[in-house]
């Protein structure tokens, strides 16, 4: 079956810049997760969604970062004003129990 | 969330079985064993994930010792397609928690021909 898929896979912007990123989880999984990797690093956990309770943001570095989930669908992350600190590679899981599903990830370049 | 240590790195020869040792010595009673690794340039994949039991799948083996204390994954026969970073990671239910993953720096696998 179709696995949790992210858009766009690269993407280069200008500091600044606003930019979004994309998340399709696997189809009836109610959890879904963002994480960021720098380079060289382990993954960050930054926000949580669980069906239609409040999301965990605890993760979240600072107010420039956002995310939305429409029910148990798509989710995009947000990020205003980026940052070269900003730069690694986004991460999105699904679960429908315990267990996460990756997607393949959008590495972002903040020039 | 309980802590883990994980060697930095290891080799492997093609063919032969890949033991990956994990100590998670402050696990608590309700966490779980989670292996998830990490090929270059990809998502996490998830491997494979115990709690007390050992466990098998068609991926790998995982042995947890009685005491919970430590745990060792086993790839039977390894290939230069597993080839990648392995992470250990202890997590309890999500039940009445985020559940989310907290990851290490996990054992880079070289598995040379």
């Amino acid at each position: 079956g179709a696995g949790v898929s992210q858009s766009p896979s690269n993407k280069v912007t200008e500091k600044g810049k606003d930019v979004e990123l994309r998340c399709d989880p696997i189809s009836g999984h109610t959890a879904l997760y963002w994480y960021r990797q720098r380079l060289g690093q382990g993954l960050e956990f930054l926000i949580y969604f669980q069906g239609n309770s409040a999301p965990d943001k605890s993760g979240l570095p600072s107010d420039r970062f956002s995310a939305e989930r429409t029910g148990e669908s798509v989710s995009t992350l947000t990020i205003q004003r980026t940052q070269q600190e900003d730069s690694a590679v986004y991460l999105c899981a699904s679960s429908y129990r315990e267990t996460q599903y990756f997607g393949p990830g959008t590495r972002l370049l903040v020039l | 969330d309980a802590k883990t240590t994980q060697p930095t790195s290891m080799d492997c020869a093609e063919g032969r079985a890949a033991n990956l040792p994990c100590n998670h010595s402050t696990i608590s009673g309700n966490e779980y064993v989670y292996w998830y690794r990490q090929i270059h340039s990809q998502g996490p994949q998830y491997i494979i994930h115990g709690l007390k039991n050992n466990e098998t799948n068609e991926m790998a083996s995982l042995i947890i010792t009685e005491d919970r204390k430590s745990s060792t994954l086993i790839l039977p026969h390894a290939t230069l397609r597993d080839t990648a970073v392995y992470y250990c990671i202890v997590r309890g239910t999500i039940l009445g928690n985020t559940g989310k993953l907290i990851f290490g720096q996990g054992t880079t696998l070289q598995v040379k021909p």
